[in-house]
């Protein structure tokens, strides 16, 4: 069955430092999603992409972020300044329509320090 | 603004007894509706989704949920609980877009033996 994947699955470094999380979503799939879950806290939506461009994104998603399909399989988000507030676990997703099913990855665990 | 609630933080039952998790949701028009499973360290699972016609709905690992509109519910259900369901069970819908998922706060699912 197909699946999303992201590496890395933990990711530690230092605040101001810029990190890079990647996913590989469905093949098929067009539509792709970052969100992030704060220790004890419900998942957040944080960007949408679709035909290259971001479709939608969150007050969360501000300057500090970014995504980039950089081949045809890759999905990315980068945030170029950590806060200690952005450790949190990053889930990406996908779906094959705006509308369809969104099917999530195992997550990044990300500690800003 | 669409929202989706979930009252339960917290639910222990014992093995092979029933359960109900509840989801309350605010939307406009007829949502679609999501449960996601999420096991300890793990990403998101998906368990079922409505999206329209029989408002019960099965799932995986044995879940079924019924969407009633006169009490804009989506409530998870089993019949028979084994120990493996213990997880964290996320219900979720659209938000005003349909490019992003609004998650529930999550129910922590404890199963004594």
């Amino acid at each position: 069955e197909p699946e999303v994947t992201q590496t890395p699955s933990h990711q530690v470094t230092q605040m101001g430092q810029e990190v890079i999380l990647r996913c590989v979503p469905i093949s098929n799939h067009l539509y792709f999603y970052w969100y992030r879950q704060i220790l004890g806290q419900k998942v957040e939506f944080l960007v949408s992409f679709y035909n290259n461009e971001i479709s939608e994104k969150s007050e969360i998603f501000d300057d500090q972020f970014s995504v980039e399909r950089p081949d045809g399989s890759n999905f990315t988000l980068k945030i170029r300044s950590t806060k200690l507030e952005d450790s949190a676990m990053y889930f990406c997703a996908s779906s094959d329509s705006g509308s369809g099913t969104q099917y999530f990855g195992p997550g990044t665990r990300l500690l800003v320090l | 603004a669409q929202s989706v609630t979930q009252p339960d933080i917290h639910i222990t039952v014992s093995e092979g007894a029933s359960l109900e998790l509840r989801c309350n949701y605010s939307y406009g028009a007829t949502p679609y509706l999501f449960w996601y499973v999420q096991s300890p360290g793990q990403g998101l699972q998906l368990l079922l989704k409505y999206f329209s016609g029989d408002t019960l709905v099965q799932g995986i690992k044995g879940f079924e949920a019924e969407f009633k509109r006169s009490q804009s519910s989506f409530n998870l259900r089993k019949p028979s609980v084994h120990w493996s369901d213990a997880a964290e069970y996320f219900c979720a819908a659209p938000g005003d877009s349909s490019y992003k998922l609004i998650f529930g706060s999550g129910t922590r699912l404890l199963v004594r033996p």
